[in-house]
């Protein structure tokens, strides 16, 4: 079985501050995860992804996430949140040999000026 | 073109009438996905192409949807007798074939069954 668990539905930071975005996954297979970014009224767009590559990855706007299998965990982070990354965040979960994208149930980020 | 491409993106329908909803994909992708998303909800997964052939088409709601793709390329998703519950954003996305790929969105079909 596989699915992707968002553990936080609402963020709210101060802008200048850190985000740390939660996301676990389950499965029984090597994933390639992605976290995905929709601003409202806006298409998906990709922010990262991890491939077996590196365990951490850079994506834009300065927002990075670390994949760690010991804990079946892929967390976005960003140093310092802007009033621009206010949107709604999904970490997406593809399995190998599989091509099903399984999507988590969302972050919704606010920042406060 | 260089995205995906969805249209209309404003669909509004009485309930009982028939939609189509396409989808022009990246040139070149080889899978295609349809996927909804309705208000407070999350990505709702509902069909994948490989080529022209759907091998999972588990997510589909009902009988009333019906997905097809011509060609290798575009996509029309079919909604019969639509209620007003099948009101969401319809999205669409390609990618190339490999698993440590990533998809590409369209803008989405809104649709609205009043």
């Amino acid at each position: 079985a596989q699915s992707v668990t968002q553990l936080d539905s609402h963020v709210s930071v101060s802008e200048g501050t850190p985000v740390l975005l939660r996301c676990n996954y389950s499965s029984s297979y090597s994933p390639s995860l992605f976290w995905y970014v929709q601003h409202p009224n806006k298409g998906l767009q990709l922010l990262l992804k991890y491939t077996s590559a590196a365990t951490l990855v850079k994506g834009i706007n300065g927002f990075e996430a670390e994949f760690k299998k010991s804990e079946t965990s892929f967390h976005l982070t960003k140093p310092s949140a802007h009033m621009s990354d206010a949107a709604e965040y999904f970490c997406v979960v593809r399995l190998y040999n599989f091509n099903k994208f399984y999507f988590g149930s969302g972050t919704k980020l606010n920042v406060k000026p | 073109g260089a995205g995906v491409s969805q249209s209309p993106s404003n669909k509004v329908t009485e309930k009982g009438k028939d939609v189509e909803l396409r989808c022009d994909p990246i040139s070149g992708h080889t899978a295609l996905y349809w996927y909804r998303q309705s208000l407070g909800q999350g990505l709702e997964f509902l069909i994948y192409f490989q080529g022209n052939s759907a091998p999972d088409k588990s997510g589909l709601p009902s009988d009333r949807f019906s997905a097809e793709r011509t060609g290798g390329s575009v996509s029309t998703l079919t909604i019969q007798r639509t209620q007003q519950e099948d009101s969401a954003v319809y999205l669409c996305a390609s990618s190339l074939a490999p698993s440590d790929t990533e998809a590409f969105f369209g803008q989405g079909t809104r649709l609205t069954v009043v």
